[in-house]
């Protein structure tokens, strides 16, 4: 069985901040780990992806995400925040099966 | 590359009746099909997986016989929500992937609302 948990529903940080956003995970077996994001009424988009090679990941839009086994951990990373950057970002979890398990969303939001 | 596109974007029908969505991979062969949906401010729920050529396998909760879904070719795949009522006013997404390939690559979503 896999699963994911996002810690913070709600993230807001000021333009130019760091961006912070957690992801643990569960899995039985090695893990895929994706970040997306989600637009309001769209699909989602990948940010980055982690597939047993190099544990820091860049991805996207200046986002990059560290894989920790010994933590379980997946956290989402961007130096400086930009207004753009406000949606819902999910972390998500596969086996070689394909499942994708997603956790329950992030909302980021950037103030001026 | 690998573009899936999803129609209708947004389809309103009144209680009773039955709704298409159509899920289409553009540019590779979509072995296989996931069709998810997600509520307001929440995330997203896998409801089933379809190979091609296949039935598909859904999740536990999900009625099959509502939720009808054909992968008839390695470019389509269709959600037909049948006797649609307002609580399955949602958002759906479908996503693809090829053989061997672990990544999911997602459409834009259909908006369903149901009056």
């Amino acid at each position: 069985a896999q699963s994911v948990t996002q810690l913070g529903s709600h993230v807001s940080v000021s333009e130019g901040a760091l961006v912070l956003l957690r992801c643990n995970y569960s899995s039985s077996v090695p893990p895929y780990l994706f970040w997306y994001v989600q637009y309001p009424n769209q699909g989602l988009q990948l940010l980055l992806k982690y597939t047993s090679a190099a544990t820091l990941v860049k991805g996207i839009n200046g986002f990059e995400a560290e894989f920790k086994k010994s933590e379980t951990s997946f956290h989402l990373t961007k130096p400086s925040a930009h207004m753009s950057d406000a949606a819902e970002y999910f972390c998500a979890v596969s086996t070689s099966y394909g499942k994708l398990t997603f956790g329950q969303g992030t909302i980021l939001t950037v103030h001026p | 590359g690998a573009v899936v596109s999803q129609h209708p974007s947004w389809v309103i029908c009144k209680s009773g009746t039955s709704v298409k969505i159509e899920c289409r991979s553009l540019d590779f062969q979509a072995t296989t099909m996931f069709w998810y949906r997600q509520f307001p401010k929440q995330s997203l729920m896998l409801m089933a997986t379809s190979n091609e050529g296949s039935k598909a396998t859904y999740e536990q909760g999900v009625e099959k016989d509502k939720f009808l879904i054909n992968h008839a070719s390695l470019t389509l795949s269709t959600l037909t929500v049948t006797s649609a009522h307002p609580e399955d006013s949602s958002f759906y997404i479908c996503s693809a992937s090829s053989a061997g390939v672990y990544e999911q690559y997602f459409g834009p979503g259909t908006r369903l609302t149901v009056t």
